[in-house]
């Protein structure tokens, strides 16, 4: 398998515009999250799906934030309009109920520079 | 779930046991002790995982002391690519709530 996909895997934008970040998790996997890093928060989860179906937003920041996941191969998180305070390493990771420890497989992630 | 502390940064000798430390003196009877570990610029990887047992896999071993307030991640023989962050969370397992809260970590140096 080849692991957790992420796309782009760095992105450049200015300040205003839309970003749409995406993710393909493990195929089988039925849980799958996003997850933010900054210097100054470390890793925070913003929200996660269990069966396509978003089951805990309440770490997205804020409107401009918005997640989906129309199948069970593939997810987006949008910013729109993107700000510089958004710049960030966005991981996404998925796990399995099935697993009996719930071990969460993280992507390479996506590096947002928001200029 | 339970808080954990741990040290800000630690250095370990390449060849040598590396013995990283985490306190979680609030952690309930249903809490898992799990440690996932940070490469520069990677995604997080899990490492291992305990209740109370000792545990042991290819990767390291977990001693958890018996009162479960505490515990200790060992790389037998840390090598340079073992550098990286280390973060101990304490969870339930199989509640539906799977997301992992990542503290500070420990930021492990080998140093050749």
């Amino acid at each position: 398998d080849a692991g957790v996909i992420q796309s782009p895997r760095h992105e450049v934008t200015e300040m205003g515009q839309e970003v749409t970040l995406r993710c393909k998790p493990i195929s089988g996997h039925d849980y799958l999250f996003w997850y933010r890093q900054t210097m100054m928060r470390g890793l925070e989860l913003l929200i996660y799906f269990n069966n396509n179906v978003p089951i805990d937003d309440s770490g997205m920041p804020e409107d401009r934030f918005s997640a989906k996941m129309p199948n069970a191969s593939f997810s987006t998180l949008k910013i729109q309009p993107s700000e510089p305070r958004d710049s960030a390493v966005y991981f996404c990771a998925s796990g399995a109920t099935a697993q009996s420890y719930n071990e969460q497989f993280f992507g390479p992630g996506t590096r947002l520079t928001v200029l | 779930d339970a808080k954990t502390t741990q040290p800000p940064s630690m250095d370990c000798a390449e060849g040598r046991a590396a013995n990283l430390p985490c306190n979680h003196s609030t952690i309930s009877g249903n809490e898992y002790v799990y440690w996932y570990r940070q490469i520069h610029s990677q995604g997080p990887q899990y490492i291992i995982h305990g209740l109370k047992n000792n545990e042991t896999n290819e990767m390291a071993s977990l001693i958890i002391t018996e009162d479960r307030k505490s515990s200790t991640l060992i790389l037998p023989h840390a090598t340079l690519r073992d550098t990286a962050v280390y973060y101990c969370i304490v969870r339930v397992v199989g509640t539906g709530a799977n997301n992992l809260f990542f503290g500070t970590g420990t930021r492990l140096t080998v140093i050749p």
